[in-house]
């Protein structure tokens, strides 16, 4: 069984530009969620994606933007960086969008943001 | 609205020990479920345990247990026989009904195992 995998592991990029953070979710789980954690902070959540739909956004603007494909991977992007983005973006996929359960995550993408 | 506290920031232990880590949540939610994540320094969240707000019994994994209050809004980790390997950040999270994947976490406790 594949775990959830993010890429890039680590990237640096400056204010203004735009990043896409790539996932692919556990065999068999049509649920993805994005979160960001802040450094010394709790995961907040971004949103979710649960085929191919978005299901769900939390406090985050609308440069903030994902995708998820058939195969229910998923993407995260990031338009007009700012300095605050920076973070590690962790990547969330579960077998079920209505049943609250285990979530299981990659390792992130830490991004940082000069 | 849904919140989550954690209001010790570090702890420490000694080896072998058994060690409570503090969560309090709020919700007006009758249904909800309560989560505990590792988080070892390389960044992955680490499932440990679950609590379903009509779960009659605190729940337990091995080494892990659910002190569920729920008249007092609590639901703090215990780790028994603590290991070096235990040393971590821990959240604290919680799940709406019907909204699977869409945690709400606390800030985190960093627990620290001395040998």
């Amino acid at each position: 069984e594949t775990g959830v995998t993010q890429s890039p592991t680590h990237l640096i990029k400056t204010r203004g530009q735009q990043v896409t953070l790539r996932c692919s979710s556990q065999s068999g789980h049509n649920t993805v969620s994005w979160y960001q954690q802040a450094l010394g902070q709790g995961p907040q959540f971004i949103f979710q994606y649960y085929r191919e739909e978005e299901n769900g956004r939390g406090n985050f603007p609308p440069r903030f933007s994902g995708l998820q494909f058939p195969n229910y991977s998923s993407e995260l992007n990031v338009n007009a960086l700012e300095l605050d983005d920076s973070a590690l973006y962790l990547c969330a996929s579960s077998p079920s969008v209505r049943v609250a359960g285990e979530l299981f995550f990659g390792e992130g993408s830490r991004l940082t943001v000069l | 609205a849904q919140k989550i506290t954690q209001t010790q920031p570090g702890m420490f232990v000694q080896e072998k020990e058994a060690v409570t880590l503090d969560c309090t949540y709020d919700t007006s939610d009758p249904s909800y479920g309560l989560f505990w994540y590792k988080q070892p320094s390389s960044g992955e969240m680490i499932f440990l345990i679950y609590q379903g707000s009509y779960d009659q019994q605190n729940a337990t994994e091995g080494r892990y247990s659910l002190n569920f209050q729920k008249a007092r809004k609590s639901a703090n980790l215990v780790i028994s026989a603590s290991q070096l390997g235990d040393s971590a950040m821990y959240f604290c999270a919680m799940s709406r009904p019907k909204q699977g994947g869409k945690l709400i976490f606390g800030q985190g406790t960093e627990l620290s195992v001395k040998p």
